[in-house]
C-alpha cells in the first residue's frame, strides 16, 4: 500500500543550524513528492515539488528512488521557518488524490 | 484571485444527525478535492470530483459521499454521524490534470461531534 513516513514529529534547531526533515514513501509506481507546509494560523500550501527541482526558501528536496526518500533540507535555518511540514506522494495518473505523512513540527529558535 | 472558501467555518452536530460542509474553489479551477485531518490519522483523502463527476475516493465508508456543481463549487455530506467523525475538513482546489500541480487548501470546517 503507499504510504508517507515522517518519522520525527518534532524537530528543533538554532537559527543558523542546517535542518533535515526527513520522508520516506512506499508506492508501486511512479511517484510525484511533494512538500507542504502550514504556516501558524495560515493554510496549508504548497512548498514544493520533486519535478519543479526548485530552491524555494531555501529549501531543497531531492528524490531518491533507490532510497525511497524526499527529504528536505536547507543550509541555514532561520525562525521564520518554523511550521509544519507535510510530505504528501500524489498517485498520478489514478487521480489527484495526496497521501499525507503526519507531518514534522519544525521549531527553529534563536 | 480569491482563495477556497469553505462554509461553515465550525460546526457542532449530535451523533446521528447528517451534515453538509460547503466549498469554493478557486475561480477557474475545475478539480475540488476533501481531505479529512484528525490528530491520529493526519491527513486523509476523502474524494475528488473533476467537473462534476467523482474521479477518485478514499477509503471511508458510504456515509461519506459528495458532490460538484457546475459552477465548481462541492459538497460533501457525512450521514449518521458518529464521534470519530470530529475532525477538520479541507478542501483543495485545483486547475487541470495531469496531478502535477499544486493543490490550494482552504482553511478547514472544524466539526465536533458530541
Amino acid at each position: 500500500a503507499q504510504r508517507v513516513t515522517q518519522p520525527e514529529k518534532l524537530l528543533s534547531v538554532f537559527k543558523g543550524a542546517p535542518v533535515e526533515l526527513k520522508c520516506n514513501y512506499s508506492y508501486s509506481g511512479s511517484p510525484e513528492l511533494f512538500w507542504y507546509v502550514q504556516y501558524s494560523r495560515q493554510r496549508l500550501q504548497l512548498l514544493l515539488r520533486h519535478i519543479s527541482r526548485e530552491s524555494i526558501k531555501g529549501f531543497t528536496a531531492d528524490l531518491n528512488k533507490g532510497e525511497t526518500s524526499f527529504h528536505l533540507k536547507k543550509p541555514f535555518a532561520q525562525e521564520e521557518d518554523s511550521a509544519m511540514y507535510y510530505c504528501a506522494l500524489s498517485e498520478g495518473q489514478a487521480g489527484t488524490a495526496l497521501i499525507f505523512g503526519k507531518g514534522t513540527t519544525l521549531s527553529v529558535s534563536s | 484571485k480569491a482563495g477556497v472558501t469553505q462554509t461553515p467555518r465550525y460546526l457542532i452536530k449530535t451523533r446521528g444527525q447528517q451534515v453538509t460542509l460547503s466549498c469554493s474553489p478557486i475561480s477557474g479551477h475545475r478539480s475540488v478535492s476533501w481531505y479529512q485531518q484528525t490528530p491520529g490519522q493526519g491527513l486523509q483523502f476523502l474524494f475528488e470530483y473533476f467537473s462534476e463527476t467523482q474521479r477518485n475516493k478514499g477509503n471511508f465508508p458510504g456515509r461519506f459521499s459528495g458532490r460538484q456543481f457546475s459552477n465548481s463549487r462541492s459538497e460533501m455530506n457525512v450521514s449518521t454521524l458518529e464521534l470519530g467523525d470530529s475532525a477538520l475538513y479541507l478542501c483543495a482546489s485545483s486547475s487541470s490534470r495531469p496531478s502535477s500541480y499544486e493543490q490550494y487548501f482552504g482553511p478547514g470546517t472544524r466539526l465536533t461531534v458530541t
